[in-house]
């Protein structure tokens, strides 16, 4: 079955240093990845994703992560800390096998940016 | 591009009592989710629409929620009785169909509290 992994529940980082979120995954196939942010009582904004091609992935705000398929990661990076980049980040895969389109999340990961 | 509509953003009901959501996707897009996200959990499918047919309601508690997506656009989830444990964001996504590729765009969700 797939899966995404976020081991940390919290980052924290002070405003204008590098971060990273990180992300495992556990897939049968190719692995489609994505990022997505939430701020607080806000829904779900896409961040970026992973299909194929390059594995440095580009995405909104300054964000890329950076897809790795012998270490199965996909880590979210930004080179400066914004503290407006404070908020809850979720990694997740597409549920391949069962061709629904479903995205599979994981627990999430709060980022709190310290001025 | 207006997005993800949802309403109402918040609501407050006692257990054993009725509550519907409802959802507008992004124009044009074909695919219409629901999503349950509790509290310190990433969201789980609820269930998943292709136009105005059911592609996926395997984590649906039939007995309780119900969804409709009758003209093929907006869409409706209903829980009758509602249970403490339904407190929760519940969020809807749409996407341009349900390649593997698609983006899913959510709305701002709803947050259900049972009492």
């Amino acid at each position: 079955a797939q899966s995404v992994a976020q081991p940390e529940d919290q980052v924290n980082v002070a405003e204008g240093n590098p971060l990273t979120v990180k992300c495992t995954y556990s897939v049968s196939g190719n692995p489609y990845l994505f990022w997505y942010v939430q701020y607080p009582n806000r829904g779900l904004q896409f961040l970026l994703k992973y299909i194929t091609g390059d594995n440095l992935v580009k995405g909104s705000y300054g964000f890329e992560a950076e897809f790795n398929k012998s270490q199965t990661s996909f880590h979210l990076k930004k080179p400066s800390a914004l503290v407006s980049d404070s908020a809850l980040y979720f990694c997740a895969v597409r549920d391949i096998p069962g061709n629904t389109g479903k995205l599979i999340f994981g627990q999430g990961t709060t980022l709190q940016v310290k001025p | 591009e207006a997005g993800v509509a949802q309403s109402p953003r918040y609501k407050i009901i006692e257990k054993r009592q009725s509550v519907a959501f409802w959802c507008n996707p992004i124009s044009g897009h074909a695919t219409l989710y629901w999503y349950q996200q509790i509290l310190g959990q990433g969201p789980k499918l609820l269930i998943q629409f292709q136009n105005n047919g059911v592609v996926d309601d395997s984590q649906l508690p039939k007995d309780r929620f119900s969804a409709e997506r009758l003209k093929g656009v907006d869409s409706t989830l209903k829980i009758q009785p509602a249970k403490l444990e339904d407190s929760a964001v519940y969020l809807c996504a749409s996407s341009l169909g349900v390649g593997s590729t698609d983006t899913q765009y959510f709305g701002p969700g709803t947050r259900l509290t049972v009492l």
